[in-house]
């Protein structure tokens, strides 16, 4: 079955410190999406992605965040300047249809620490 | 603006016992509605989606879920609980047409007692 791969799977940083969160979604899917989840916490929507520019993104996703698609292949999230607080498992998704609301997969995260 | 309220933040129940575990949604359009297992140290996995068909969804390890509109709920039940279904489950919302995010409850933990 298809899966959408997230590396790497665990990333320890210092604060301050850039980092680029990467993913690889199913190859025939058009929507792209970054969630995350802080300890302990719910699952909370970052952005989505479609057709090579934001579609919609949270009021977490200040001006530290950003995402791209550099290679028509990988999808990244980058944090320029991370804070203690963007400490959280970090989860990638992609949908084939932009269309319907349904078929999302999820991949297994990156869980990240900002130390 | 949609939202899911998950009752119960941690469930525990005894094998072979009964899994239930409550979610309410809210949404003013008509809505699709999904549950997630994540294991620990795992990613997110579908377990089961309702997508305006049938009201009754059948999902992977023996979980099923109704869908009452009049109630506005979405419950997660299992009729005999094992060990290895011990996890966090998250219930999650989303409008039928459109691009908009799933929008995700707290969780609920569940633990399985031998």
């Amino acid at each position: 079955e298809p899966e959408v791969t997230q590396t790497p799977s665990h990333q320890v940083t210092q604060m301050g410190q850039e980092v680029i969160l990467r993913c690889v979604p199913i190859s025939n899917h058009l929507y792209f999406y970054w969630y995350r989840q802080i300890l302990g916490q719910k699952v909370e929507f970052l952005v989505s992605f479609y057709n090579n520019e934001i579609s919609e993104k949270s009021e977490i996703f200040d001006d530290q965040f950003s995402v791209e698609r550099p290679d028509g292949s990988n999808f990244t999230l980058k944090i320029r300047s991370t804070k203690l607080e963007d400490s959280a498992m970090y989860f990638c998704a992609s949908k084939e249809f932009p269309g319907q609301n349904y078929g999302y997969t999820f991949g297994s995260g990156t869980r990240l620490t900002v130390v | 603006a949609q939202s899911v309220t998950q009752l119960g933040s941690h469930v525990s129940v005894s094998e072979g016992a009964l899994v239930l575990l409550r979610c309410n949604y809210s949404s003013s359009v008509p809505p699709y509605l999904f549950w997630y297992v994540q294991y620990p140290n795992q990613g997110l996995q579908l377990l089961l989606k309702y997508t305006s068909a049938a009201t009754l969804v059948k999902g992977i390890n023996g979980f099923e879920a109704e869908f009452k509109k009049s109630e506005t709920s979405f419950h997660l039940t299992k009729p005999s609980a094992h060990m290895s279904d011990a996890a966090e489950y998250f219930c999650a919302v989303s409008s039928i047409s459109g691009n908009t995010p799933l929008v995700f409850g707290k969780g609920t933990r569940l633990s399985v007692i031998a």
